[in-house]
């Protein structure tokens, strides 16, 4: 069983601070997606990366899929209010298991006005 | 956003009732899933559907038993729930499977 380790689990912030979110395993995917999920609510797609080393922008969110393959992190430049919820990291890993997203446990981010 | 459409989005019930999760996608898609989400658990895979067969039961007990008449509707039918089975349950869709998943809102479930 592929497992995603995401850290860290918990993050509060001042508005404006910027903050990295990462997504580690030892296993290598063919793809991963980032996801925001509000309470209440299912997740949203906020970016697909498929190459290593890709970098993906999204207004003040930037997401970084490792060379290997392996890793990705996002990083918030200004953190906003409406930023605050819970970030969900998924991966496909291919193969045999084409089709099965393995999904991390989430980081729930607070951003403080 | 009414891409992907799931009804009820609240439910309570009693471990000796019957009940019916719906779950409705607009996208034309042909892939469809059921998710479990605990607290402090990473979403489950339930089961997985691609082009109205299915194709993944992660095993799942039987008191959970899924439906897909047709590509755009997918059915979860829950039966003798377990207290433990109080969860947020999450369709998604993709226009194949492997494909980016899109989720609905998720049918908030508790069992007394």
């Amino acid at each position: 069983t592929q497992l995603l380790e995401q850290s860290p689990q918990f993050l509060s912030i001042q508005e404006g601070e910027n903050l990295t979110v990462y997504c580690n395993s030892s296993s290598v995917f063919s793809s991963l997606q980032w996801y925001r999920q509000e309470p209440g609510e299912g997740p949203v797609l906020l970016v697909t990366v498929v190459t290593g080393g890709e970098v993906k922008k999204l207004k003040r969110l930037t997401f970084q899929f490792g060379d290997a393959r392996k890793d990705s992190s996002l990083h918030i430049t200004a953190a906003q209010p409406g930023d605050t919820g819970l970030y969900l990291c998924a991966a496909n890993a291919g193969g045999t298991s084409y089709g099965k997203l393995t999904f991390g446990q989430g980081t729930i981010l607070t951003v403080h006005p | 956003e009414t891409g992907v459409t799931q009804t009820p989005r609240h439910l309570v019930m009693g471990m000796t009732n019957k009940k019916s999760l719906k779950c409705e996608q607009h996208l034309g898609h042909n892939a469809m899933y059921w998710y479990k989400q605990s607290a402090k658990k990473p979403l489950e895979l339930m089961f997985v559907y691609n082009f109205k067969e299915q194709t993944e039961n992660n095993s799942v007990p039987s008191r959970f038993s899924p439906e897909c008449p047709n590509s755009s509707h997918l059915f979860l039918h829950l039966h003798t729930l377990q207290p433990e089975d109080s969860a947020l349950y999450l369709c998604a869709s993709s226009r194949t499977s492997g494909e980016t998943q899109y989720f609905g809102p998720g049918t908030r479930l508790l069992v007394l």
